[in-house]
């Protein structure tokens, strides 16, 4: 079974400045997929970035990166020069293997609220 | 380039009532995939479909939960006979592949009175 774990129920952070959300993930899985989500006060979720098990380059879309750690099996998300844009929920997920029968299927974690500040 | 469309946004039921949550996926994807929030949770699995077939329901519950995805049309979530605890929001999501990036829709917001 795989499991997300996001410990920060909720962080702040200034105006320009860079933030680190923490995600730990298990599973037994040797092929998986990382993920990042956004869900603003709207409600609607917004891919933001993804790793797979195999990249061995950590994932970077625009002011979002993905701090992979393999053997710590954590997926931190970066977010550099924080705007207030970026207030928000932010979810971990993954996806497992095709043979476990976990590939289709995304475990979320619970998530951690962004508050950011002037 | 229109994203993955759900309607309604939000549904109103009494107890005892049938909900239908739609959801068009987008252009090109033919895997559509249905989560549950409650609450200040994070999403839940339900069910994975691809057209005219279900691939995955195992987080479905087992009674009054039932969804499809037919050759013509947008996928369908029916919850039948609705009670307090279906309160919660659902989302859609769909990709090109199984195993690729999953894009969300807005969601729908099902209330039951």
């Amino acid at each position: 079974a795989q499991k997300i774990t996001q410990t920060q129920p909720g962080m702040f952070v200034q105006e320009k400045e860079a933030v680190t959300l923490d995600c730990t993930y298990d599973t037994s899985d040797q092929s998986y997929g990382l993920f990042w989500y956004k869900q603003p006060s709207s409600g609607e979720m917004i891919f933001l970035i993804y790793q797979g098990s195999y990249d061995e380059q950590n994932a970077t879309e625009g002011r979002y990166s993905l701090n992979f750690q393999k053997a710590r099996k954590s997926a931190n998300l970066v977010i550099s020069a924080s705007q207030l844009g970026d207030s928000a929920m932010y979810f971990c997920a993954m996806r497992g293997a095709w043979d476990t029968g976990t590939a289709s299927k995304l475990t979320f974690g619970t998530g951690t609220r962004l508050q950011v500040t002037l | 380039n229109a994203g993955v469309m759900q309607n309604p946004r939000h549904l109103v039921r009494r107890r005892g009532q049938e909900a239908r949550l739609r959801c068009s996926p987008m252009k090109g994807h033919s895997h559509v995939y249905w989560y549950r929030q409650l609450p200040e949770e994070g999403l839940k699995f339900m069910v994975y479909l691809q057209k005219e077939n279900i691939i995955d329901e195992s987080g479905m519950p087992k009674e009054r939960f039932s969804a499809e995805f037919p050759k013509e049309g947008p996928s369908i979530l029916r919850i039948q006979q609705v009670v307090r605890g279906d309160s919660a929001a659902y989302f859609c999501a769909s990709s090109p592949f199984t195993t690729d990036t999953q894009y969300f829709g807005p969601g729908t917001r099902l209330t039951v009175l």
